[in-house]
């Protein structure tokens, strides 16, 4: 069965440069989410997007932006990296229906020097 | 605002042995569900099991079963016959029963490992 695809799995950036993360969530998911999980953390919510529109908004840094796009793919871009933005970025996707169970990419592991 | 708690921090079991992971939510929700996510040192989020707070009944998936105790509202795992591929990252997650999305709330996770 088709998963949650990510690109790129590894990213390396430098202190005050611009990153962008991308998802593609299951066919006929709705639903897509983006985590942050920094080291030895549990994942942390950031953005959600249902139907392309935002649905519901987490602990996001405003120099964090992310969208859907037509084909239902999601991008999170980031700005002005610092060193403390390095962690794991996965992005989810779901149906819209209470409770479906959130199914995750392999994440972007991204490393901020 | 929910809040999850994993009381303990890292775990482990004799292979074949059975193991329990605890876990406790607060929530003034009535409604919600429930659920386990295992990350193996491959760093992917696996869905483990699933349980909805409105049935009284356990989820069990396989070697995988909840114990679910909603007016303690506490929901433990129970691994039975442990494997090494059960050696992991285990979090335990609340979501609101609503249409309006369904975000995750995680708890600080139980890392599980499996011995020969």
């Amino acid at each position: 069965a088709a998963g949650v695809i990510q690109s790129p799995r590894h990213l390396i950036k430098e202190k005050r440069e611009t990153a962008t993360l991308k998802c593609y969530p299951i066919p006929r998911h709705d639903t897509v989410y983006w985590y942050q999980q920094g080291p030895g953390q549990d994942p942390q919510f950031l953005i959600s997007f249902y139907e392309k529109m935002q649905s519901d908004k987490g602990s996001i840094p405003d120099r964090f932006s992310a969208q859907q796009f037509s084909d239902y793919h999601s991008e999170l871009n980031m700005s002005s990296l610092e060193l403390g933005d390095s962690a794991l970025y996965f992005c989810a996707s779901s149906f819209r229906q209470g409770g479906s169970p959130l199914h995750f990419g392999n994440g972007t592991r991204l490393t901020v020097t | 605002a929910q809040t999850v708690t994993q009381s303990q921090p890292e775990m482990s079991v004799q292979e074949a042995e059975t193991v329990t992971l605890s876990c406790t939510y607060d929530t003034s929700e009535n409604n919600y569900y429930l659920f386990w996510y295992k990350q193996p040192p491959s760093r992917q989020m696996i869905l483990v099991i699933r349980q909805e707070a409105y049935k009284q009944q356990n989820a069990t998936e396989n070697r995988f079963s909840v114990n679910f105790q909603k007016a303690a509202k506490s929901f433990s795992l129970k691994i039975s016959d442990s494997q090494l591929g059960d050696t992991a990252m285990y979090f335990c997650a609340f979501m609101k029963r609503n249409n309006a999305g369904n975000m995750l709330t995680f708890g600080g996770g139980t890392r599980l490992m499996v011995k020969p």
